[in-house]
């Protein structure tokens, strides 16, 4: 069965600290990958995705992702955080197959001031 | 606004009693999802369309629940005889395919349930 793993349920990080959120998945077939952020009191909202191509994938807000195939891994990083990227992230996958996402439990980011 | 909509955002009603959420989605989207999400938890599918036809429904959709999207834009979900366990954020997404063969999905502010 397709499964989506993030390990870290929370994660505490100090303002200006790099941070690093990971999320796993159970099959190396032919995937799109995606990250979603929550705001408290707010749907989910695309935050950057890995369809094809460049490995590497970045959003506009300074999070990039790495698209690792070998170790079907799609973990979220920035080198620093800000208050305001304190959320709920979520990491979704899209099998080849279609029809449905697989979300992951969620990592809750507090970043202290 | 031409994103994602979802009526009403609250709901508040006692056990057993029925309940009907609407989503509506970006106009060119043809696919339309629900999820259901707890506390804690990440969205979990509960069905989908392409334009007017569902197409896939999860377990996790009992015979109390039901939706519909009659002509390929909105889309009804109906949760009859409500019971606690049905609390939760339901959230709806649509998406159109991408260049890549990827659908990303767009989701709306969700509808929260509250069962008493």
């Amino acid at each position: 069965a397709q499964s989506v793993t993030q390990l870290d349920s929370q994660v505490p990080v100090f303002e200006e600290a790099p941070v690093e959120l990971r999320c796993n998945y159970s099959s190396s077939v032919s995937v799109y990958l995606f990250w979603y952020v929550q705001y408290p009191n707010q749907g989910l909202q695309l935050l950057l995705k890995y369809l094809s191509g460049s490995t590497l994938v970045e959003s506009i807000n300074g999070f990039e992702a790495e698209f690792n195939k070998s170790q079907t891994s799609f973990h979220l990083r920035k080198p620093s955080v800000h208050i305001s990227d304190t959320a709920e992230y979520f990491c979704a996958v899209e099998w080849d197959t279609g029809n449905q996402f697989y979300f992951g439990t969620g990592t809750s980011l507090t970043v202290i001031p | 606004d031409t994103g994602v909509s979802q009526d009403p955002r609250h709901k508040i009603t006692k056990r057993g009693q029925n309940v009907t959420f609407r989503c509506d989605p970006i106009s060119e989207h043809n696919r339309l999802y629900w999820y259901r999400q707890t506390l804690g938890q990440g969205p979990e599918f509960l069905t989908y369309f392409q334009n007017e036809a569902q197409l896939e429904k999860s377990r996790l959709l009992s015979d109390r629940f039901s939706a519909e999207r009659p002509k390929g834009s909105f889309s009804t979900l109906e949760i009859q005889r409500t019971e606690q366990g049905d609390s939760a954020m339901y959230l709806c997404a649509s998406s159109g395919q991408s260049g890549q063969g990827a659908y990303e999905q767009y989701f709306g502010p969700g509808t929260r349930l509250t069962v008493t």
